[in-house]
């Protein structure tokens, strides 16, 4: 399973944009981007995934280099709800999920 | 409906017991997986099962034993139970091809006294 590395936390304010940053120099031409979040006392939730382009939902935006070495999670005005712990995680064809220590994301009001 | 559910929510129980935690999901998936979260906060994967082939972590001891009566369910069987057991359990399900979301279960806070 391929790896990602993402700094072990950040600080935001609230109604901020924050950028969580993933490098994942080691994926290869098949492996989706996924993004998962937990909430404290809950279980990880869908956040968003893309392959190449970047990608949009309700919850935030995916940014992906060029090279597909590293992305980036866009939340566009971070509320007291989105303090989490933010998964990075790359899947590939029948393989499982792989969850690293992800970025806790603090929310400052 | 809740996607994933999984009982009980909590548990405690003694050392050298054996326990189950039931896990079933609506969402027609194909694979299910289960998940340990420890005091630190690291979620490992255990297993991941999709009806043909079950992949173990080889970290995993062999008393924990997953068991699915179908498509819909798996089951976690712990026999023995050991005081570094205790953590949150979650059970998991996905449809296998890789652009395909994964759905949690809400744990289960397992404690051996």
């Amino acid at each position: 399973d391929a790896k990602t590395t993402q700094p072990n936390s950040m600080e935001s304010n609230e109604e901020e944009p924050v950028h969580l940053p993933c490098n994942h120099s080691t994926i290869s031409g098949t492996d989706y981007i996924h993004w998962y979040r937990q909430l404290p006392s809950q279980g990880p939730e869908y956040v968003i995934h893309g392959l190449t382009s970047n990608v949009n939902n309700r919850m935030a935006s995916l940014a992906i280099a060029e090279d597909r070495k590293s992305s980036t999670l866009i939340l566009h005005r971070a509320t007291l709800r989105d303090a989490a712990v933010y998964y990075c995680i790359l899947r590939g064809g029948g393989q499982n999920f792989v969850f690293g220590p992800g970025t806790r994301l603090s929310v400052l009001p | 409906d809740t996607a994933v559910s999984q009982t009980p929510k909590y548990l405690v129980t003694q050392m050298g017991n054996d326990k189950s935690i039931k896990c079933e999901q609506n969402l027609g998936h194909d694979t299910m997986y289960w998940y340990k979260q420890d005091s630190k906060k690291f979620l490992k994967i255990m297993f991941s099962y999709n009806n043909k082939e079950l992949i173990i972590n080889e970290t995993v001891p062999n008393r924990f034993s997953p068991k699915s009566p179908d498509k819909a369910h798996l089951n976690l069987h712990i026999n023995s139970l050991e005081l570094g057991d205790s953590a949150v359990y979650f059970c998991a399900s996905s449809r296998r091809e890789p652009n395909e979301k994964l759905f949690f279960g809400s744990g289960t806070q397992l404690s051996v006294l």
